[in-house]
């Protein structure tokens, strides 16, 4: 079965500084990866995900995250957060004609 | 687009009660729709899949006969969470995709049971 690891439960960074939220995932087949957002008491917004070709994929909101197929790992960064991005981020993984399996989320807090 | 809605946002019920939870894809057709649920400061748990026209597919662990789902159409699935009790209390979320790979989630339903 696979599973999602995300190291860091709580992230906490200053604003404007960059930030890496870890992301590596179990699986001995091909996968989709994924970056969810949720803001407090709100559904997830999906931040970006890689299917297939260029392994830097960048989404929403100024995040990109690169897919490492030997580290199996699938980081997220951005070089500047905001205030706005404090937030729960989820990563998720799903194989072909599977569910999404979801990471146990990070915490990312911006302080002023 | 690919839009999905959840109906209430909040419900807080009694103990023994039934509360149904709608779940819409707004302006795409859903063919299967999953739904999750989030305790406090937890991940996301795959309750089970809704397929439209048949039964449910649920995970391990889940109880069919307490969480009812009904797919009735490309673009509504229900879980009805019956004879509710206080440990049932959690944020539940569904999805719903175009494609196998992508699924957009609805904004979640708060459900406390007193």
């Amino acid at each position: 079965a696979q599973s999602v690891t995300q190291l860091d439960s709580q992230v906490p960074v200053f604003e404007e500084a960059p930030v890496e939220l870890r992301c590596n995932y179990s699986s001995s087949v091909s996968v989709y990866l994924f970056w969810y957002v949720q803001y407090p008491n709100q559904g997830l917004q999906l931040l970006l995900k890689y299917l297939s070709g260029s392994t830097l994929v960048k989404g929403i909101n100024g995040f990109e995250a690169e897919f490492n197929k030997s580290q199996t790992s699938f980081h997220l960064r951005k070089p500047s957060v905001h205030i706005s991005d404090t937030a729960e981020y989820f990563c998720a993984v799903r194989n072909q004609g599977q569910n999404f399996v979801f990471g146990p989320g990070t915490r990312l807090s911006v302080l002023p | 687009g690919a839009v999905v809605s959840q109906h209430p946002s909040w419900v807080i019920c009694k103990s023994g009660t039934s509360v149904k939870i709608e779940c819409r894809s707004l302006d795409f057709q859903a063919t299967t729709m999953f739904w999750y649920r989030q305790f406090p400061k937890q991940s996301l748990m795959l309750m089970a899949t809704s397929n439209e026209g048949s039964k449910a597919t649920y995970e391990q662990g889940v109880e069919k006969d307490k969480f009812l789902i009904n797919h009735a159409s490309l673009t509504l699935s229900t879980l009805t969470v019956t004879s509710a009790h206080p440990e049932d209390s959690s944020f539940y979320i569904c999805s719903a995709g175009t494609t196998k790979e992508t699924q957009y989630f609805g904004p979640g339903t708060r459900l406390l049971v007193l």
